[in-house]
């Protein structure tokens, strides 16, 4: 079945450094999203990237999605203790099944 | 609009017990899912609906059973819990883009 892959598992910085995290899934999929998850909290929708090659930004989040639509990128710039969380990516396969990643844990040191 | 409700919040269940996992969901998403997550690890795909009356299952459905006699409900039954069993549960809808997630279930198995 597909697996989706992130790394690195777990991350520290301090603040004011870049932050990125890579998803590579085993199928080619039609889509990847991408969730933040607060300690103790439930998943909160970030992005969806849809195109070959797709690159989204958001204030300080950078989104890249592969040419070959089995990988993708989130690069946090210049982060911030309100960054701490969890981020997981999520592929779209068949019939609407979605598979999260491994998630990349996100510490940030004041 | 309430979004995506689950009950209970938290359960203690003695091995062997079975219990019934509420979901309900009023945005009208065809798409429902039910996701467990173990500590510090990510979320694993349990079983997952496309409509009402259609469910399949996903990476780790053993030990658990779904309907969705209504697009509005997705309720997960546990059958004879085990320690394994003890994980935090999120319900999750969507309409085929931004996926929307409860705010978990925590059961412990003792």
């Amino acid at each position: 079945g597909q697996q989706v892959m992130q790394i690195p598992q777990y991350q520290h910085v301090q603040e004011g450094e870049d932050f990125t995290t890579y998803c590579n899934s085993s199928t080619t999929l039609s889509n990847i999203q991408w969730y933040k998850q607060r300690p103790g909290g439930h998943p909160v929708f970030l992005i969806q990237l849809v195109k070959s090659g797709e690159v989204k930004k958001q204030k300080r989040l950078t989104f890249q999605f592969g040419e070959a639509k089995k990988n993708s990128s989130l690069h946090i710039t210049a982060t911030q203790t309100t960054d701490v969380g969890t981020y997981f990516c999520a592929g779209l396969g068949g019939y609407q099944k979605v598979t999260f990643g491994t998630g990349t844990k996100l510490q940030v040191i004041p | 609009n309430a979004g995506v409700t689950q009950t209970p919040k938290f359960r203690i269940l003695k091995i062997g017990q079975s219990m019934t996992l509420q979901c309900a969901q009023d945005m009208n998403h065809n798409y429902m899912y039910w996701y467990r997550q173990d500590p510090g690890m990510g979320l694993k795909l349990i079983y997952y609906s496309v409509g009402a009356g259609i469910t399949d299952k996903g990476e780790v459905p053993n030990g658990y059973n779904v309907s969705r006699s209504t697009t509005e409900d997705f309720p997960l039954r546990l059958e004879l819990a085990a320690p394994s069993q003890t994980s935090v549960y999120f319900c999750a809808s969507s309409t085929g883009n931004t996926i929307y997630f409860g705010e978990g279930s925590w059961l412990t198995v003792v």
